[in-house]
């Protein structure tokens, strides 16, 4: 069964300082892998996939992935932090050539932005 | 509509009430999918529409969770004899296109239930 796993469920990190969320998946077939991203009092906004084109994945609000088969990862980077990006972040997978969309996702991890 | 929107936004229920909560996705999606959000964790799928058919219920807890979709645009979830485990974020999301794997969910603001 896929399954994501989200390290560290807190991140802090100064203004204009490199972002790093980390997110490992499990999956038998190649996966569809999602970062979304959640402010408060608002729902899921889906910030970049992942879907077995290129392995680099440029989102929205300067954010990018990197798929790495062989280590299972699909890390959350941005070069320079912004007071804006204080939100929790969710990894999730979806698992290719399924009959459905839905999505298994990670636990989240909350980033903090320190002036 | 513009977006995807849940009500109500919040709802307060005593253990062993029944709650419905509604979902009203985004005009012509297809597709409509039902979360469930614990304190902590991430977001649990629990099943989902193609228009008014409902293809997985396996997500469902219980046999007290039930959703519909009559008409293949607003879908409710209906929680009977609620128990305490059922306070969460409760979070519907739509898709253009029914089973798409590579299309986006466009998430609503959820609707937060506490079992007191």
């Amino acid at each position: 069964a896929q399954s994501v796993t989200q390290l560290g469920s807190h991140v802090s990190v100064s203004e204009g300082a490199l972002v790093l969320l980390r997110c490992n998946y499990s999956s038998s077939v190649p996966p569809y892998l999602f970062w979304y991203v959640q402010y408060p009092n608002q729902g899921l906004q889906l910030l970049l996939k992942y879907t077995s084109a290129a392995t680099l994945v440029k989102g929205i609000n300067g954010f990018e992935a990197e798929f790495k088969k062989s280590e299972t990862s699909f890390h959350l980077t941005k070069p320079s932090a912004h007071m804006s990006d204080a939100a929790e972040y969710f990894c999730a997978v979806s698992p290719s050539g399924g009959s459905q969309g839905n999505l298994i996702f990670g636990k989240g991890t909350k980033l903090s932005v320190k002036p | 509509g513009a977006g995807v929107s849940q009500s109500p936004r919040y709802k307060v229920t005593k253990r062993g009430q029944d709650v419905t909560l509604r979902c009203d996705p985004i005009s012509s999606h297809a597709t409509l999918y039902w979360y469930q959000q614990a304190l902590g964790q991430g977001p649990e799928f629990l099943t989902y529409f193609n228009y008014e058919a409902q293809p997985d219920k396996s997500g469902l807890p219980s046999d007290r969770f039930s959703a519909e979709r009559p008409e293949g645009s607003i879908s409710t979830l209906t929680i009977q004899r609620t128990e305490q485990r059922d306070s969460a974020m409760y979070r519907c999301a739509s898709s253009p296109f029914g089973g798409g794997l590579s299309y986006e969910q466009y998430f609503g603001p959820g609707t937060r239930l506490t079992v007191t």
